[in-house]
This record gives structure tokens, C-alpha cells and sequence, in this order.
């Protein structure tokens, strides 16, 4: 089955800096790749997702970036703010089946 | 957007008892809901893939005897906690996949369970 790794497991950043969030899966037939945004106590929530025909996506601070050859891809924060301090999940499907979930990434950022 | 209500948000119960949490899809069809388990600062656990009028899909390691999944309706599935012990105790979080072929899972907002 699908395996996805998560790094880093923490990341601290001051506000205003770029954070990055890479993933990368073993199922080369994954073609949807979302990323989600826990907040403590809170349901994950969708905040960008890639199909496998595209290899790069962005949402106003947030992009997202694909590469099929190496089996990876990154979430992009730029101009981090406080609010963005959360837990981030990627997250790999392949076809019609289950999402396979990263670890996690505690993001802070600090002000 | 898609939105998933689960209920109850968090319940206390007895060892031994068991406890009943819904996962609704409110305005959208839901072929597939999950329900996933999540400890403290862990990642989403999947326990089980329900889909509408069959048997769930248990993922190894998880007792479906224990862990009753029921997805009756293109817009409920519930989760039974049968004879519920205090290693029970969790975050469970259920999703649903929209039935118009979509790929985009909506979360509902979790039940915390307390088995004293």
C-alpha cells in the first residue's frame, strides 16, 4: 500500500519568513494530493490539494508543488503569520481508493 | 463548502458500556465516509472505510466486533464503541467523500471519548 513520509515533524519560523512542508509517497499510481490544517482540538481542514497533472498550485500564501518523477511534493507558506500556527497533514491518494496520511507537521510561528 | 457534523462532540461512559457516535454529510451524498482515530499530537489513524449499503472495510489490527461501523444512508454512518474500556479513550474524527465522484474528504469536528 501507500506510504507517505512527513518533514519535518516541527518547524518554528518567525513571522513574516517561508515555511516548507515535504512529503513524499511511495504509490506511483497516488494522483491526488491534499494538504490539511489542524488546529488544536479542531477537524482537519482542507487548505490546498494537487492532482498529478499539474505540478504546481498556489493560493494566495499558500502553493503547493508537485514532482511525479521523485515522488514528492511540498506545501509553500509564505509571510507566515501567528494564525498560521497549526498542525499540517499531507496526505496521498491513489485512485479511487483511501488517503494515506503524513505524520504531521507542528508549525509556529513565532512573532 | 461540504459540511460534516458528527455528534456527539465528546461523551463520557462506564467501562464496559457502549457508546454510539454519528458522522452526517449535510449537504452533500456521501458513497464513503471514514473514520479515523487520533491521538494526542498524532496523525489521523484510519480505522475503517464505510461505504453506503455494504459491509465497512476495516484496516488490519482494528476489531470490527468492537468497533461497529453502520452506514445506513447516503448521508449517515455511524460508529458503535461496544463495551468501551478506558484504552478506548481518543479523538475520533469521521470524513466523507462527496458522491459525485470528488476526491476532496470533509472532516467532521470530532468526538472525544472519555471511558472512565
Amino acid at each position: 500500500g501507500e506510504n507517505v513520509e512527513q518533514h519535518p515533524s516541527t518547524l518554528s519560523v518567525q513571522e513574516g519568513d517561508s515555511a516548507v512542508i515535504k512529503c513524499t509517497y511511495s504509490d506511483s499510481a497516488s494522483n491526488y494530493f491534499p494538504w490539511y490544517k489542524q488546529e488544536l482540538g479542531k477537524r482537519p481542514q482542507l487548505i490546498i490539494d494537487i492532482r498529478s497533472n499539474v505540478g504546481e498550485k498556489k493560493d494566495q500564501r499558500i502553493a503547493v508543488t508537485l514532482n511525479k518523477t521523485a515522488k514528492h511534493f511540498s506545501l509553500h507558506i509564505t509571510e507566515t503569520q501567528p494564525e498560521d500556527s497549526a498542525v499540517y497533514f499531507c496526505a496521498a491518494l491513489p485512485g479511487a481508493g483511501k488517503s494515506t496520511f503524513g505524520d504531521g507537521t507542528t508549525l509556529t510561528v513565532k512573532p | 463548502g461540504a459540511v460534516v457534523s458528527q455528534h456527539p462532540s465528546w461523551v463520557i461512559c462506564k467501562s464496559g458500556t457502549s457508546v454510539k457516535i454519528e458522522c452526517r454529510s449535510l449537504d452533500f451524498q456521501a458513497t464513503t465516509m471514514f473514520w479515523y482515530r487520533q491521538f494526542p499530537k498524532q496523525s489521523l489513524m484510519l480505522m475503517a472505510t464505510s461505504n453506503e449499503g455494504s459491509k465497512a472495510t476495516y484496516e488490519q489490527g482494528v476489531e470490527k466486533d468492537k468497533f461497529l461501523i453502520n452506514h445506513a444512508s447516503l448521508t449517515l454512518s455511524t460508529l458503535t464503541v461496544t463495551s468501551a474500556h478506558p484504552e478506548d479513550s481518543s479523538f475520533y474524527i469521521c470524513s466523507a467523500r462527496d458522491g459525485s465522484g470528488g476526491k476532496t474528504q470533509y472532516f467532521g469536528p470530532g468526538t472525544r471519548l472519555l471511558v472512565l
